[in-house]
């Protein structure tokens, strides 16, 4: 089966601009995370949504960052505007509904904001 | 809240030493622990997995047993090879019963750098 779909795979840009990043999760996933991993630390969950529901945002710098999952399938995670401690990389991951527990992540998009 | 600590690396090692990467946690309820490995330019993979306490998860040469009483999940590995250098990653998830309701939500460590060396 086709694996989590990140894009773009890298992206520079300059603090107060915005950037988006997308993500198609693995067909059938109802499950879809965003995560920030800065260099040198674990993942931290941004947010959660079941279909296009978010299940949980508590994390998500609400300020400056939005995401969103229309139809249930593919998702945008956008920052608006970028701060130098955004850089990072998003890794998007998907699960099945009812309680599968394993996460698939795609390989992420290394943000760098100068 | 939920948290994991693991050592921090970077952890270097000659080919078939022995690996121990330890891992501690903080939960509520009965977490399921994890171990997950992001080897160069690739995503994170699910390496192995317990799901209650005394469980000893396994994978390529890899151990882990959860251990409640220490509230530890350690990674282990007999003798390792130059393909194990990688990061790696303990994680907990949600209770079982939250899992069910509403998905997975894993807690990740800060990451061991692990480098083998021929």
């Amino acid at each position: 089966e086709a694996g989590v779909a990140q894009s773009p795979r890298y992206k520079i840009i300059e603090k107060r601009q915005s950037v988006a990043f997308w993500c198609n999760p693995i067909s059938g996933h109802a499950t879809l995370y965003w995560y920030q991993q800065i260099l040198g630390q674990g993942p931290k969950l941004l947010i959660q949504f079941q279909n296009n529901g978010v299940v949980d945002d508590s994390q998500l710098p609400k300020d400056r960052f939005s995401a969103e999952r229309l139809k249930g399938v593919d998702s945008t995670l956008k920052i608006q505007p970028a701060k130098l401690e955004d850089s990072a990389v998003y890794l998007c991951a998907s699960s099945r509904r009812g309680g599968d527990e394993k996460l698939f992540f795609g390989s992420g998009t290394q943000l760098s904001v100068l | 809240g939920n948290s994991v600590t693991q050592m921090e690396g970077p952890v270097t090692l000659s080919e078939e030493a022995f690996l121990t990467i330890n891992c501690t946690y903080t939960a509520t309820g009965y977490p399921s622990l994890f171990w997950y490995v992001q080897y160069p330019g690739e995503g994170l993979q699910l390496l192995l997995k317990a799901t209650k306490a005394d469980d000893k998860g396994s994978n390529k040469g890899f151990e882990a047993t959860y251990r409640k009483e220490t509230t530890s999940f350690h990674l282990e590995k007999g003798s390792v090879q130059v393909s194990d250098s990688a990061v790696y990653f303990c994680a907990l998830s949600e209770d079982l019963q939250m899992i069910k309701a509403a998905g997975n939500k894993l807690t990740f460590g800060g990451g061991t750098r692990v480098l083998v060396k021929p």
